[in-house]
């Protein structure tokens, strides 16, 4: 059965503390990897997309990585306008399949 | 304006009723999603579409109907709603050559 799954549910972080999120899947035919930014109210946001093993994407204070069983999102050096639910999702096929989200909050 | 657009932006009905949500797209996308997202559980597809004679059963499309009436324009309807289709509606689409979705702004719909 596809599935994706990421942790922890909620991570709080003083800012400037740096960390990690995780997006654990088993999936066949995996055609790619997303990672989005979902705020309060809103629609998901995306941030990046990864194709293979070893393939890393950056922007600002994000970093995706991924290997042949999970993805990882570092933020460094966060600030409060980071706090947001990230998501993570899969392609398989034709169809997307999303982890149920991580709710960081950036403490000043 | 925004590129992904839904109406209603919230709705409130009873068991039993009708309801259809509409989705309207900008971006020349061919291809259309519809998602339910449930605290605990995510993001969950219900129907895709790949273009107007193209329609294909999500994840969960059991209780649930669409219409693709023009490439710009993809419509979710609950023949009977019933209250555990309470939830937060998201349209997205994607283009034929890529693999980025892009998110309407959601439905918030409570069946009472």
């Amino acid at each position: 059965e596809d599935q994706v799954t990421q942790s922890p549910e909620a991570l709080r972080l003083q800012e400037g503390e740096s960390s990690s999120l995780n997006c654990s899947y088993t999936v066949s035919g995996l055609r790619g990897l997303f990672w989005y930014r979902q705020d309060p109210g809103k629609g998901p946001e995306f941030l990046f997309t990864l194709y293979s093993a070893g393939e890393e994407k950056e922007k600002e204070r994000l970093k995706a990585t991924l290997t042949k069983k999970e993805s990882f999102l570092h933020i460094t050096a966060p600030k409060p306008e980071d706090s947001a639910t990230y998501l993570c999702a899969v392609q398989a096929w034709n169809q997307f399949y999303f982890g149920t989200g991580t709710s960081l909050t950036v403490i000043p | 304006d925004a590129d992904v657009t839904q109406t209603p932006r919230n709705r409130i009905t009873k068991t039993g009723k009708r309801i259809m949500l509409e989705c309207s797209q900008t971006k020349g996308h061919d291809r259309m999603y519809w998602y339910r997202q449930d605290p605990g559980l995510g993001l969950r597809l219900i129907y895709y579409s790949f273009d107007v004679k193209d329609i294909n059963k999500g994840e969960i499309s059991d209780g649930y109907s669409v219409s693709r009436q023009a490439q710009a324009k993809f419509s979710l309807s609950l023949e009977s709603a019933i209250p555990n289709q309470t939830a937060l509606y998201f349209c997205a689409t994607r283009s034929r050559g890529g693999d980025t979705q892009y998110f309407g702004p959601g439905t918030r719909l409570t069946v009472l």
